[in-house]
């Protein structure tokens, strides 16, 4: 059984480092094909592409937030880190983390992070 | 970037009416082409990948149609728990992948 659990603070201060974690079970990142992408989603709007990590450490980012952005894995874990710089109230959002097919099959819950001083 | 339009942004219906859902891709995407449904709350959940397969457990009232830049989701007879936001999503070739800006499906 797939799943995936997102986690990190609720509330984060403008120009403040994000940093969130996505927990997995019910695959490995070290098989091929595999891979977990980071979605948002501000309140009210539509899905956004941030980043994805694959099972050969290969790298892909939103071309818009790339600068902001980086993707991670702890390999003595399941588990699969975003970080996210100089944030903004506009990245007030729900974070979801995915695995990814190409189509995206499984989704965590989300996470909710406000960005307000 | 493939950017994705959706139409229309909302669509008032019945239970038990025939709905369409249109989707157009800026450029060529093939046949790599997902849908979702978002219901309040949720996250979303897969409904059709690679533009006519339907993901596991989705009751096949739910269809998709299409190719190269127009797509289509099609709810056969909608029911209630239908009521959601719908959204599709190319992933052509390699990553960032896009999203249309979503249809709300509501009932009259």
């Amino acid at each position: 059984q797939v799943t995936l659990k997102e986690s990190g603070p609720a509330l984060v201060k403008p120009t403040q480092t994000l940093t969130l974690t996505c927990a997995f079970s019910g695959f490995s990142l070290t098989q091929p094909g595999m891979r977990v992408t980071w979605i948002r989603q501000p309140p009210g709007k539509a899905l956004e592409f941030l980043a994805r990590l694959d099972w050969d450490g290969e790298k892909f980012y939103s071309n818009s937030l790339k600068t902001r952005l980086t993707i991670s894995k702890d390999s003595s874990k399941n588990e699969v880190v975003l970080t996210v710089t100089n944030l903004d109230p506009v990245d007030t959002a729900t974070y979801f983390c995915v695995r990814d097919l190409g189509h995206l099959d499984f989704w965590g819950q989300g996470i909710l992070v406000t960005v307000s001083s | 970037e493939r950017v994705m339009t959706q139409s229309p942004a909302t669509l008032s219906v019945s239970p038990g009416d025939r709905v369409t859902l249109s989707c157009r891709a800026s450029q060529d995407i093939s046949t790599n082409l997902a849908w979702y449904q978002q219901k309040p709350g949720q996250a979303p959940r897969l409904l059709i990948y690679r533009v006519s397969t339907r993901a596991s457990e989705i009751p096949d009232r739910f269809s998709g149609s299409g190719s190269g830049t127009e797509f289509t989701l099609t709810i056969s007879s909608l029911q209630s728990e239908d009521c959601a936001v719908y959204y599709c999503q190319q992933y052509f070739n390699r990553p960032p992948w896009t999203f249309g800006q979503g249809t709300k499906v509501e009932l009259k």
